[in-house]
């Protein structure tokens, strides 16, 4: 069964301090793993599609990576309006019977404070 | 580009009654729609999908007659909640499938209060 775990469930962070993000995964082929940013009573906003281990990407102040077995989503010099929840997905290959499905996990809520 | 219109946004109703959530697609045409419900602190839990123009998938455990979801349209679906009760309040999302390089598009969420 794939699955997907975040950690930490909740960080705070003072402005301008960096940090990290993780996301572990089983699946049994990897499709594709996505980042996604929920801010409060709003639907996930994409950011970030990873692909193969050692593939990184970047946007602003974000920068994902990805491994075999994890993803870190790492947060440079953030500022108050990063704070949300960052949710992260995993999608099956379609050669080991996936599909479009994505397992999501629990998100971790970042909180920067000025 | 890859907009998905989700609406209500916010809807309370009583309990016993009915109410349907509609999401659009705007700027392309969404072959499969994702229906998720999300409870606080919570990860997505998907209960459906549908496919246009065909019978909607159910997730084990989502009751298909509860939950009756729509897609007669390449954008259109909707998910509407037959006789609502307390416990279905919760936060319901749609994601669009298909448009693999904006990474499945979300709708924005209805967020059902049954009171």
């Amino acid at each position: 069964e794939d699955q997907v775990t975040q950690s930490p469930e909740a960080l705070r962070l003072q402005e301008g301090e960096s940090s990290s993000l993780n996301c572990s995964y089983t699946v049994s082929g990897l499709r594709g793993l996505f980042w996604y940013r929920q801010d409060p009573g709003k639907g996930p906003e994409f950011l970030f599609t990873l692909y193969s281990a050692g593939e990184e990407k970047e946007k602003e102040r974000l920068k994902a990576t990805l491994t075999k077995k994890e993803s870190f989503l790492h947060i440079t010099a953030p500022k108050p309006e990063d704070s949300a929840t960052y949710l992260c997905a995993v999608q099956a290959s379609p050669l080991q019977g996936g599909s479009e499905k994505l397992v999501f996990g629990k998100g971790t809520k970042l909180t920067v404070n000025p | 580009g890859a907009v998905v219109s989700q609406h209500p946004s916010r809807v309370i109703c009583k309990s016993g009654t009915s109410v349907k959530i509609e999401c659009r697609s705007l700027d392309f045409q969404a072959t499969t729609m994702f229906w998720y419900r999300q409870f606080p602190k919570q990860s997505l839990m998907l209960m459906a999908t549908s496919n246009e123009g065909s019978k909607a998938t159910y997730e084990q455990g989502v009751e298909k007659d509860k939950f009756l979801i729509n897609h007669a349209s390449l954008t259109l679906s909707t998910l509407t909640v037959t006789s609502a009760h307390p416990e279905d309040s919760s936060f319901y999302i749609c994601r669009a499938g298909g448009v693999a390089r904006y990474g499945y598009t979300f709708g924005s969420g209805t967020r059902l209060t049954v009171v």
